[in-house]
Formats: structure tokens, C-alpha cells, sequence
């Protein structure tokens, strides 16, 4: 399973775009990469999944580059409520339902007014 | 997306009791669910895999004995904490893989156990 290497803080204000890179080196060619944000005393929130290039949604954006070793999740207009640590994992494709998840310790991100 | 739900949210307990979190696909089916614990401002750490059917799967240090896992059906998996202690105190979360080929894995809402 792929580790993954991602800042453990950030800070930001409202009305900013917020960008979090994740790298992962040893991501296998049937890795997806997978965002979740949590907030305290809850469960993690899936954000959002690509496999490479771009993939949007209706609240982030996630850049994928071609060598596929690092990535981007992309927060647009930043909102006190988006105060979360957001975790980057990648995920085995395919993988029967036994797929077991690799947690670091995420990025903090700080949304100040 | 799709729905799993942990129930009770908060329980409190006193040492020397069991208690007992459900954790629920609400619609769809998990024959695999993964229950995790998480110490404050700390990662989570996966505690077992539950197998429908058969028996979980737990990881290095986690006492099988203490932590009974049961995955009766396909949307319907609980942990039990037996013989509780103040150090088992921590927020337990469920997730569940969508079924089929989708690899997306939802959490649940976590659990906040308490032991006094």
C-alpha cells in the first residue's frame, strides 16, 4: 500500500482558494487517489477520487500529473466552515472489498476570517 | 454517496463493562467493514477488518478477546468492548467499502466511548 506525504498544517483566510499537495512516490498503477476531510468528533468525509488529470466536483478539484506521484486538492473560496483536517490517501482499485487504508496524519487546515 | 451510520454517537461506561457500537451500510451491502480508533489530534488506526460470514481479521496488538467483532449480515457490523478500561476511552469509527467494483470507502459517524 502506497504511503503518502502531505503538509501537516496550513493556514488560509476566507474567500481564498486553498491548494494541498499530497505526494505519493510508490503509487501502484492500480491506485486511485482518494481526499477525505474530518472534522473533530467525526467520521472522515469522502471529498473526492481521481486516477489522473483532472477531476471536479462540486466542492473540490483534484490535479492529478501525468507521472501520477504527487497531487492536488484544490479548495475554491474557502469558508470558516471548511476548518477540517484533510487526509490523503491512495486506494487499491479493484481490489475485492478487502482494502485496507493507509492514515497519516493529514493536513490542518485553518480557514480565518 | 453512499450512507454508513454508527450507532450510539456517545456512550459512557463503567470499567469493568461491555458495550457494545453497531455499524450500519444504509444502502448497500458490505460483505468487508473496517473499524478503526483515533486518540485526539491523532490519525486513525485500523483495528480489524470484519469479515460477513467468517472471522475478522484483526491487526498486530489488538486484543480479539477485548474487542469482539460480530458481521451478522451484509449491512450490519458491531464491536464489542468487553471488560472496559479508562484507557479504552476513544472515538471508534466504521467504514465500508462500496460494493462491487467501486473502491470509494465511507465512514461512519464515529462513536465516542467513555469509561469511567
Amino acid at each position: 500500500l502506497a504511503k503518502t506525504t502531505q503538509p501537516i498544517s496550513m493556514d488560509s483566510y476566507e474567500g481564498q482558494e486553498v491548494n494541498i499537495t499530497c505526494s505519493h512516490n510508490n503509487i501502484a498503477t492500480n491506485d486511485y487517489i482518494t481526499w477525505y476531510q474530518q472534522f473533530p468528533s467525526q467520521g472522515p468525509r469522502f471529498i473526492i477520487q481521481g486516477y489522473k488529470t483532472k477531476v471536479t466536483n462540486e466542492v473540490a478539484s483534484l490535479f492529478i500529473p501525468a507521472d501520477r506521484k504527487s497531487s492536488t486538492l484544490s479548495l475554491p473560496r474557502v469558508s470558516l466552515s471548511d476548518t477540517a483536517v484533510y487526509y490523503c490517501l491512495v486506494v487499491p482499485h479493484n481490489a475485492g472489498n478487502n482494502r485496507k487504508l493507509i492514515w497519516g496524519l493529514g493536513t490542518s487546515l485553518a480557514v480565518n476570517p | 454517496g453512499a450512507v454508513v451510520s454508527q450507532h450510539p454517537s456517545r456512550v459512557i461506561c463503567k470499567s469493568g463493562t461491555s458495550v457494545k457500537i453497531e455499524c450500519r451500510s444504509l444502502d448497500f451491502q458490505a460483505t468487508t467493514m473496517f473499524w478503526y480508533r483515533q486518540f485526539p489530534k491523532q490519525s486513525l488506526m485500523l483495528m480489524a477488518t470484519s469479515n460477513e460470514g467468517s472471522k475478522a481479521t484483526y491487526e498486530q496488538g489488538v486484543e480479539k478477546d477485548k474487542f469482539l467483532i460480530n458481521h451478522a449480515s451484509l449491512t450490519l457490523s458491531t464491536l464489542t468492548v468487553t471488560s472496559a478500561h479508562p484507557e479504552d476511552s476513544s472515538f471508534y469509527i466504521c467504514s465500508a467499502p462500496q460494493g462491487g467494483s467501486g473502491n470509494t470507502i465511507y465512514f461512519g459517524e464515529g462513536s465516542w466511548l467513555t469509561v469511567v
